[in-house]
């Protein structure tokens, strides 16, 4: 079972920065929170991932709170293309597979 | 390199008959996963492998899939006899290590 938990849609105005939130208050010490999306018909794709400190790459930035209960993907500007299902998802670095949950389906508006 | 490639894209096939679906993982790449996407059950992983060995085939639905790789550039996943419920989308997907996983574009099947 997937052990986090996501509002399942969201909507984000194109140009401004949409704030897509996961709860995973079970994580253990050594699993990392992952990102992926999935833009319709297509395989999931890897946004960012990090373990405690916030991380941040040219897709979308990683907001880790300090007791990694939760945490929130940043994309600072949306656009049309953006539009997809976000998966938050927690793993052990080195552990076997990715468990995916239903995910946030994010629709960026015109 | 070009990612992992599935074939093919779409398959249609009639109940009863016999599906091979194919991939090629990211070279060296050491783990490779066979997933299952429908609108019911969203993602589902069905096997991994690991230096080509199976791992964990405990997704695989019942004994009419069965998956293998012979090598380290190949894999198949197999449905005899395939039936209706088995229409969904199936991703294949790699990774080395402790990287992140790398998705195919997957193939959609639909069994009439």
């Amino acid at each position: 079972d997937a052990k986090t938990t996501q509002p399942p849609s969201m909507d984000c105005a194109e140009g401004r920065a949409a704030n897509l939130p996961c709860n995973h208050s079970t994580i253990s010490g050594n699993e990392y929170v992952y990102w992926y999306r999935q833009i319709h018909s297509q395989g999931p794709q890897y946004i960012i991932h990090g373990l405690k400190n916030n991380e941040t790459n040219e897709m979308a930035s990683l907001i880790i709170t300090e007791d990694r209960k939760s945490s929130t993907l940043i994309l600072p500007h949306a656009t049309l293309r953006d539009t997809a299902v976000y998966y938050c998802i927690v793993r052990a670095l080195y552990g076997q597979n990715f468990v995916f949950g239903p995910g946030t389906r994010l629709s960026v508006l015109p | 390199d070009a990612g992992v490639i599935q074939s093919p894209r779409h398959e249609v096939t009639e109940m009863g008959q016999e599906v091979t679906l194919r991939c090629k993982p990211i070279s060296g790449h050491d783990y490779l996963f066979w997933y299952r996407q429908t609108m019911m059950r969203g993602l589902e992983l069905l096997i991994y492998f690991n230096n080509n060995v199976p791992i964990d085939d405990s997704g695989m639905p019942e004994d009419r899939f069965s998956a293998k790789m012979p090598n380290a550039s190949f894999s198949t996943l197999k449905i005899q006899p395939s039936e209706p419920r088995d229409s969904a989308v199936y991703f294949c997907a790699s990774r080395s290590g402790a990287t992140e996983a790398f998705f195919g574009q997957g193939t959609r099947l639909t069994v009439v």
